[in-house]
């Protein structure tokens, strides 16, 4: 397949560790980037290249990669990164761009 | 640190065309891959396509026939222009600054604020 796919909805303590994961097989290819979207908001790189952080976001969030399943893992979670995530990367032609459908994450 | 500015017509009638424009203020067009993000209400992200500043271009498969995207140096704007246009394409349209390498890696570091488009009638 030339999808990647995210698991909808995620929660996590208040001071957890949070893993939102990115499934494909295009994945094992092509490297992956991160966005973090607020409501009403434009969305944020987070991470690229797989694991570099973007500039300005704090090193609580970090990226990881296996096979054909990526993962953004926020260590300690904060009330402020309730968002939406969405994994980015290439389809298994390397042509096109492809985002996940997204994770919807609530920090309890 | 470049900003992207966009505008174009927020009401477009289905058939016609949508037209956006986004302008790079503080940056260049070289290097980078200008790109067209949307956002249907309440869905995830879609990638239309983009264009690098020597006006090489791929679009998303899904709206290839009918969506066009260009690049005009002389004024360090470039364009989104999707041809006949139904409700499924009512959405929040981004403008993004895209950038990678020739191994395929691609990321967005700079995104407007984006603006809604509506098709009705």
């Amino acid at each position: 397949s030339s999808e990647v796919t995210q698991d909808p909805v995620l929660s996590v303590a208040l001071g957890q560790t949070a893993t939102i994961t990115c499934r494909g097989d295009s994945l094992k290819y092509f490297y992956t980037s991160w966005y973090q979207q607020k409501p009403g908001q434009a969305p944020t790189l987070l991470i690229y290249n797989r694991n570099d952080r973007a500039s300005g976001i704090p090193d609580r969030f970090s990226g990881s990669y296996s096979g054909t399943t990526a993962s953004l893992i926020i260590t300690g979670a904060q009330a402020e990164d309730e968002a939406d995530y969405y994994c980015c990367s290439r389809d298994l032609s390397g042509k096109l761009v492809i985002f996940g459908g997204g994770t919807k994450l609530t920090v309890l | 640190q470049a900003q992207l500015q966009q505008w174009g017509a927020g009401l477009v009638k289905p058939s016609e065309t949508l037209s956006l424009t986004c302008e790079v203020v503080g940056g260049s067009l070289s290097g980078y891959h200008w790109t067209w993000i949307r956002q249907a209400p309440g869905k995830g992200l879609e990638w239309i396509g983009e264009v690098n500043h020597l006006g090489g271009s791929s679009y998303a498969a899904s709206l290839k026939s009918r969506v066009t995207i260009l690049v005009d140096k002389s004024t360090n704007q470039f364009s989104l222009t999707l041809r006949s246009v139904s409700g499924a394409d009512t959405a929040v349209y981004f403008c993004a600054r895209g950038l990678g390498a020739v191994d395929g890696r691609r990321w967005f570091d700079t995104w407007d604020q984006g603006a809604l488009v509506i098709v009705s009638s």
